[in-house]
């Protein structure tokens, strides 16, 4: 079964807006990471954030393990946000060590 | 900081071919990763290693081969292409199974 929901699927901004991204998972986590995937595909990493809350900017994660949950938040959405966002998480819930990705949040920004 | 670079970029071939991707990293770190991402999908993890000559199966680890001939590289065999068969090949690396750092990824269409 899908081990990572990532909601919502796509979402269009207004330049200025906020956005909450969401990622549930289905087992416990060991660990947990947020990526930007850019148009080409590379990913670059947001947060590394298997528990609590982190703020880099206009980004802040929170982790709530016990919930099974993890946000991005972004404040005063700029059009360069625009893309595709991932949430990965880390667990040994199988007796290994596995890791999973969530399908991804399509972002737009528009002026 | 680091790099990752994998090789070779684009890689076309024919079904039933053998291929082989690559992977290089300078952030000296013990454990690095191949996952496969398709259109539609999240990325799912193929093979992993926590150190030289060390491999753990993924998910998605039949039809597949991997090798870790030293700390800094980490390679990947498709042991028989498929037909048709179009994804993305992404390394990574990390310290422990923390906070992973991807490379630009290797693009595979097979004829």
């Amino acid at each position: 079964g899908q081990q990572v929901q990532q909601s919502p699927a796509s979402l269009v901004l207004q330049e200025g807006e906020n956005a909450e991204l969401q990622c549930n998972f289905s087992t416990s986590l060991n660990s947990m990471q947020w990526f930007y995937q850019r148009p080409e595909g590379s990913l670059v990493s947001l947060f590394y954030n298997p528990s609590g809350t982190k703020q880099s900017g206009r980004l802040t994660s929170t982790t709530v393990i016990k919930e099974r949950r993890s946000s991005l938040h972004i404040s005063s959405s700029q059009i360069t946000d625009s893309g595709t966002y991932l949430c990965a998480m880390g667990s040994s819930n199988t007796g290994y060590q596995n890791f999973y990705f969530g399908k991804g949040t399509s972002l737009t920004v528009i002026p | 900081g680091g790099i990752i670079t994998q090789t070779p970029k684009f890689l076309i071939g024919q079904e039933g071919q053998k291929l082989t991707l690559k992977c290089q990293q300078n952030f000296n770190h013990d454990t690095m990763y191949w996952y496969r991402q398709d259109s539609g999908k999240g990325l799912r993890l193929i093979y992993y290693s926590i150190t030289e000559n060390d491999l753990q199966k993924g998910d998605l680890s039949e039809g597949y081969d991997a090798s870790r001939e030293k700390k800094s590289s980490f390679s990947l065999t498709v042991t028989s292409a498929q037909k048709n068969e179009m994804a993305v090949f992404l390394c990574a690396s990390s310290l422990g199974y923390a906070e992973q750092f991807f490379g630009p990824g290797t693009r595979l269409t097979v004829l």
